[in-house]
């Protein structure tokens, strides 16, 4: 059980288009889920925290308008770069804590959502 | 501020040996987590520990919450267990989020 999936599992865009990232919980559900990246042989920065319902919590130095998160149910969650950059390019990580498991006392980690950009 | 720090960033061990990684954190934490990140990036849960002592297989874990540390302890390590260990903590102020450390790059040679 609490098993995260993401999708796509890598992308390679050219410049200035938007990419969509989903992230689900497959067994569980989750009223909040959690967007991280990570630079090559670096550790997980937190982007924002991803509201069901409401509007995402960003970390500081992270642009909503450029990453957009929607929560639209239990188990679903949506990060979108819009107008992507080279600079975007990285390794996108969502995960969720499982409401039944203690809540948020255990996150589940997706497989992550390489991303280039041209 | 508050930080989670690890140590040693790499490791090099020789198939069959022991080896412990260590985290420190600043303040009083509500959870602690080790992870074990694989060559694909695919973050696989350890321990959920945010205090005493816990043991699967050939690793187990021991967090001292009152002296802000706790200790990830592989033995008789295989070269399957190569790949990046993190801690994450959720300090208690800093409500849900999970803070993660700078990892140990652990390599197993056959």
């Amino acid at each position: 059980g609490a098993v995260v999936s993401q999708h796509p599992s890598r992308v390679i865009c050219k410049s200035g288009t938007s990419v969509k990232i989903e992230c689900r919980s497959l067994d569980f559900q989750a009223t909040t889920m959690f967007w991280y990246r990570q630079f090559p042989k670096k550790s997980l920065m937190l982007m924002a925290t991803s509201n069901e319902g409401s509007k995402a919590t960003y970390e500081q130095g992270v642009e909503k308008d450029k990453f957009l998160i929607n929560h639209a149910s239990l188990t679903l969650s949506t990060l979108t770069v819009t107008s992507a950059h080279p600079e975007d390019s990285s390794f996108y990580i969502c995960s969720a804590g499982d409401l039944k498991r203690g809540g948020l006392e255990t996150q589940y980690f997706g497989p992550g959502t390489r991303l280039l950009v041209l | 501020g508050i930080q989670v720090e690890q140590s040693p960033p790499d490791l090099i061990l020789q198939e069959g040996a022991n080896s412990t990684l260590r985290c420190n954190f600043s303040d009083s934490v509500n959870n602690l987590q080790w992870f074990h990140q694989n060559p694909w990036g695919q973050l696989i849960n350890l321990f959920y520990i945010p205090s005493g002592t816990k043991q699967n297989g050939r690793l187990s874990a021991t967090t001292v919450a009152t002296e802000r540390y706790s200790l990830l302890y592989i033995s008789s390590s295989q070269t399957t267990d190569s790949g990046v260990y993190f801690c994450a903590v959720r300090f208690k102020a800093a409500g849900n989020k999970l803070t993660f450390g700078g990892g140990t790059r652990v390599l197993v040679k056959p």
